[in-house]
């Protein structure tokens, strides 16, 4: 079974914190993704990559940046949090190829509260 | 812009009631609708529909897509209180892999 494992359950950090979100695929996959998801407003996408040291902007990518420095592991960074940036975040990851490419696996997700 | 709409939002049943949710989309250039289940952790894949007209099963779920009208829907028959969850739409268009998601139908199943 394809494993995405994120490093963190739950996370509380202060205003003007650097935040790092950590994620690693198990099953070299090419794609992976991250989303934040709010009450209401469903799954949004912030940043995604399809191959190492490549980046692409979601839909909210305003005060996040991203890092893949290796295939099986994607960072999500927060340069400076702030209140509403509270939310959980998803890691998702899905391989190029194959007539299912487009199926997600999820992490479990990272509830971050900013204080 | 591309978007998927969910309706309805929420819903609470009880065990035993069958349930129809929706997802309409307006997507360019399609390429597949999927549906997940999100309980308390991560999404979980339901499924992968690409034709039209073709129902897809598995155990008391479904679900089938109209391509021409630009919905899927997602049926469960004799709920039970498992079934409580949110259950994702999203759509791929061929403009890349992200997933656009709609913002859920939270499901409340009581005994």
């Amino acid at each position: 079974d394809v494993k995405v494992t994120q490093s963190s359950r739950y996370l509380v950090k202060r205003t003007g914190e650097k935040v790092f979100l950590e994620c690693v695929q198990d099953m070299d996959h090419e794609n992976m993704f991250w989303y934040r998801q709010d009450p209401g407003l469903g799954l949004r996408l912030i940043y995604f990559s399809y191959d190492v040291k490549m980046k692409e902007k979601g839909d909210i990518p305003e005060g996040y940046s991203v890092s893949r420095e290796k295939k099986e592991r994607f960072s999500l960074i927060l340069e400076s949090a702030s209140t509403n940036q509270t939310s959980m975040y998803l890691c998702a990851s899905s391989s190029y190829y194959g007539a299912t490419n487009e199926k997600l696996f999820f992490g479990s997700g990272t509830q971050l509260s900013v204080l | 812009e591309d978007k998927v709409v969910q309706s309805p939002l929420s819903l609470v049943v009880h065990e035993g009631d069958t349930v129809t949710l929706n997802c309409s989309y307006e997507v360019t250039n399609f390429r597949s609708l999927l549906w997940y289940k999100q309980e308390k952790k991560a999404p979980t894949f339901l499924f992968m529909l690409t034709s039209s007209g073709i129902e897809k099963k598995s155990g008391r779920l479904s679900s089938i897509l109209d391509k021409k009208e630009l919905f899927s829907i997602l049926n469960i028959t004799a709920t039970q209180t498992g079934d409580s969850a949110i259950y994702l739409c999203a759509v791929v268009s061929q403009a890349g892999t992200a997933l656009i998601f709609g913002k859920g139908t939270t499901l409340s199943v009581s005994s």
